[in-house]
């Protein structure tokens, strides 16, 4: 099964919004990850956040983490067209098997 | 960077032939490969763990003679669907994992571009 679910499911805002994207996990984590998917592709990673962090950011993306909730944020400042994607959370499970497993995912829509 | 070459990108095959899919680690050696399935507007489902040198590991309800694996090289694993039937037809991702990288069993992975199969 999978192991996050994400809200929204799909996300449409104007070009110079901000976005904002939660995913749940299920197990206890080592970290958690943040992936983008542009339509038809692989996947790109975005940013990792450990387990004993609480926020981290990378140019114009925030990532929070609750490990008490079990839950994580993904948040796109001043976004642009371009950032027109799927965004999915992905994490390792506890049981160490190494397999990434990856929650049920975003879709944002960025209107020029 | 990391660069994962997925091939081919799209393929149309006639139900009952077989398709192979290549993925290749271009600039780092990979000992583990995954391989998932993606169907339209979902999300990735983890179909098996690729090793080089040794047998893949299936997940639960993935038959391991339908979709066969092959890893016999540190930067190239296959997938060959057997006997292809309209049901196969999805998007197909690998992705691998950097042996170099400090830690990397929880390292982010290496994408390659995804194989649009459709079985007609």
């Amino acid at each position: 099964s999978q192991q996050g679910e994400e809200d929204p499911q799909a996300l449409s805002i104007q070009e110079g919004e901000n976005a904002t994207m939660n995913c749940s996990y299920k197990t206890s984590i080592n970290n958690l990850q943040w992936y983008r998917q542009n339509s038809g592709r692989g996947l790109v990673h975005l940013i990792l956040i450990r387990s004993n962090e609480r926020e981290k950011h990378s140019g114009r993306l925030r990532v929070t983490l609750d490990t008490s909730k079990k839950s994580s944020s993904l948040l796109i400042t001043a976004s642009r067209a371009a950032d027109t994607a799927s965004y999915f959370c992905a994490t390792y499970g506890s049981s160490n098997t190494g397999k990434l497993i990856f929650g049920q995912g975003t879709t944002l829509q960025v209107k020029p | 960077g990391a660069v994962v070459s997925q091939h081919p990108s799209r393929v149309i095959c006639k139900s009952g032939t077989s398709v192979k899919i290549e993925c290749r680690s271009l600039d780092f050696q990979a000992t583990t490969m995954f391989w998932y399935r993606q169907f339209p507007k979902q999300s990735l489902m983890l179909m098996a763990t690729s090793n080089e040198g040794s047998k893949a590991t299936y997940e639960q309800g993935v038959e391991k003679d339908k979709f066969l694996i092959n890893h016999a090289s540190l930067t190239l694993s296959t997938l060959t669907v057997t006997s292809a039937h309209p049901e196969d037809s999805s998007f197909y991702i690998c992705s691998a994992r950097d042996n170099a990288v400090y830690s990397s069993y929880n390292s982010p992975l290496h994408f390659g571009n995804g194989t649009r199969l459709t079985v007609t």
